[in-house]
C-alpha cells in the first residue's frame, strides 16, 4: 500500500489561509474517520495537530482545522503565522497495513 | 506532564543488533497502546510497530517482521524495540509515541538515531 498523497510543498503569506490535501482510498481515508495531522519543525519530533479528521487536541490553536470529503482529507491553517512554517504529515488508520502516513508537505510562510 | 524519552541509539554494522528504549512518565503507562515510528534522514514518517497495554498484542510493518520485536515493562514504565539483522535502510530516527486510539499518536519522544553502516 503506497503512502497517502500530499503536495510536496505549499506556501502562503502571513495572515492568509492555506489548505493541504491528503488523498487516499476507500481502504483508508475514505473508509474511516481516523485521520490525523502532524506538524514537524526541523530537528523536532512530530506534534499531533488534528485527530479523528477534525478534532484538535488541547492546546492546539483553533487556526488549525481538518475536514474530509470522500477519499481526500484536508488541513486548513488560517491566519498564517511565521511559526507555522514546518512539515505537515497526514495519516490514516487502515485495516490493511494498520496505518499509513502521507509523504509530507513542506509549508513555507513567505 | 507527559514525557517520553528514548535512548539506546547508535552506530551498528549491517546484520547487527540494537535495542532502543523509551522511558515514559506523567501518565498511566499501562493504560495505553504504545508505538514506534521512524524517520529516515530527510524522509517522511513510517510506522514501525505497536503493542497493546498488557503486551498481549503486537503488530509490525511488513519490512521489519521477523527482525524487530516490540515489548514493554509496565512496572518500569518502559517501551523497547529490539532490532536484529539490521539493514542500511533501517537507518533512521526512532520515535516512541503514545497511541490515542486507532493509530493516532498524541505524545512523541524526541527520538533516538540509529545508524546502520559498515
Amino acid at each position: 500500500q503506497s503512502a497517502l498523497t500530499q503536495p510536496a510543498s505549499v506556501s502562503g503569506s502571513p495572515g492568509q489561509s492555506i489548505t493541504i490535501s491528503c488523498i487516499g482510498s476507500s481502504s483508508d481515508v475514505g473508509g474511516y474517520n481516523y485521520v490525523s495531522w502532524y506538524q514537524q519543525h526541523p530537528g523536532k519530533a512530530p506534534k499531533l495537530m488534528i485527530y479523528d479528521v477534525s478534532n484538535r487536541p488541547s492546546g492546539v490553536s483553533n487556526r488549525f482545522s481538518g475536514s474530509k470529503s470522500g477519499n481526500t482529507a484536508s488541513l486548513t491553517i488560517s491566519g498564517l503565522q511565521a511559526e507555522d512554517e514546518a512539515d505537515y504529515y497526514c495519516s490514516s488508520y487502515t485495516p490493511i497495513t494498520h496505518m499509513i502516513f502521507g509523504g509530507g508537505t513542506k509549508l513555507t510562510v513567505l | 506532564e507527559v514525557q517520553l524519552v528514548e535512548s539506546g541509539g547508535g552506530l551498528v554494522q549491517p546484520g547487527g543488533s540494537l535495542t532502543v528504549s523509551c522511558a515514559a512518565s506523567g501518565f498511566t503507562f499501562s493504560n495505553y497502546w504504545m508505538t514506534w515510528v521512524r524517520q529516515a534522514p530527510g524522509k517522511g514518517l513510517q510506522w514501525v510497530a505497536i503493542v497493546k497495554q498488557d503486551g498481549s498484542e503486537k503488530y509490525y510493518v511488513d519490512s521489519v517482521k521477523g527482525r524487530f520485536t516490540i515489548s514493554r515493562d509496565n512496572a518500569k514504565n518502559s517501551l523497547y524495540l529490539q532490532m536484529n539483522s539490521l539493514r542500511v535502510e533501517d537507518t533512521a530516527i526512532y520515535y516512541c509515541a503514545r497511541n490515542l486510539h486507532y493509530y493516532q499518536f498524541d505524545y512523541w519522544g524526541q527520538g533516538t538515531l540509529v545508524t546502520v553502516s559498515s
